[in-house]
């Protein structure tokens, strides 16, 4: 059973264009949600998170958006730039748990083309 | 340098050894994960350890894995008897605990390539 989906395994954007990757989730336990990137070869890099007090989160170039109700969050990023091509992953917890392991998504490749 | 190391990066194995991988995490943080990525699927998480408590151990796949922590610094990941299944990227996590007992963002080393053939 996975708590978290990204449904999309890959994404193309056009470099300027803005770049939505979406994330789903089902465990209603959940409340902070973060998003990681990935190059080849590397260990996943932290790039923004937010809290489930919030909707939106945004750092520079990177926003994160969070529906509740839908269970349901995305990152925005604009404009994209060949550098963001890489894997995305998505990452839920339940801080209120003792441990607070994230329960990860399946990722998505974005590419941006130049 | 400041982030998370893991040794070694690469590691071919035989089915039936042993192996062992190390985690460094960055100083001053207090929880410490692993987790395990498979090709072509997401982190799995495997274990979890904060200060003196006993460690999570929920997700470990088996008893042929197991971890130590010394402390608040060094882990090793432990395989025995390695099968082909065991095949992945073992990935090392650390993070703050911050007021209330609550886990900061969870920072990754580079991972352990693992290759049981």
């Amino acid at each position: 059973d996975q708590q978290v989906k990204q449904n999309s395994p890959s994404l193309s954007v056009q470099e300027g264009r803005i770049s939505i990757l979406n994330c789903d989730y089902t465990n209603s336990m959940f409340d902070y949600f973060l998003w990681y990137k990935k190059y080849p070869a590397e260990g996943p890099t932290f790039l923004i998170s937010i809290s489930s007090i919030k909707d939106k989160n945004e750092d520079g170039r990177f926003t994160v958006f969070l529906n509740k109700s839908a269970k349901h969050l995305s990152l925005h990023i604009v404009p994209s730039q060949p550098g963001d091509s890489a894997v995305y992953f998505c990452a839920a917890s339940a801080r209120n748990n003792a441990g607070n392991m994230l329960t990860f998504g399946g990722g998505t490749r974005l590419m941006v083309k130049p | 340098g400041a982030g998370v190391s893991q040794s070694p990066s690469n590691k071919v194995t035989e089915k039936g050894k042993d192996v062992e991988l190390r985690c460094d995490p960055i100083s001053g943080h207090t929880a410490l994960y692993w987790y395990r990525q498979r090709l072509g699927q997401g982190l799995e998480f495997l274990i979890y350890f904060q200060g003196n408590s006993a460690p999570d151990k929920s997700g470990l796949p088996s008893d042929r894995f197991s971890a130590e922590r010394t402390g608040e610094s060094v882990s090793t990941l432990t395989i025995q008897r390695t099968q082909q299944e065991d095949s992945a990227v073992y990935l090392c996590a650390s993070s703050l605990v911050g007021s209330g007992g609550i886990q900061e963002t969870q920072y990754f080393g580079p991972g352990t390539r693992l290759l049981v053939l």
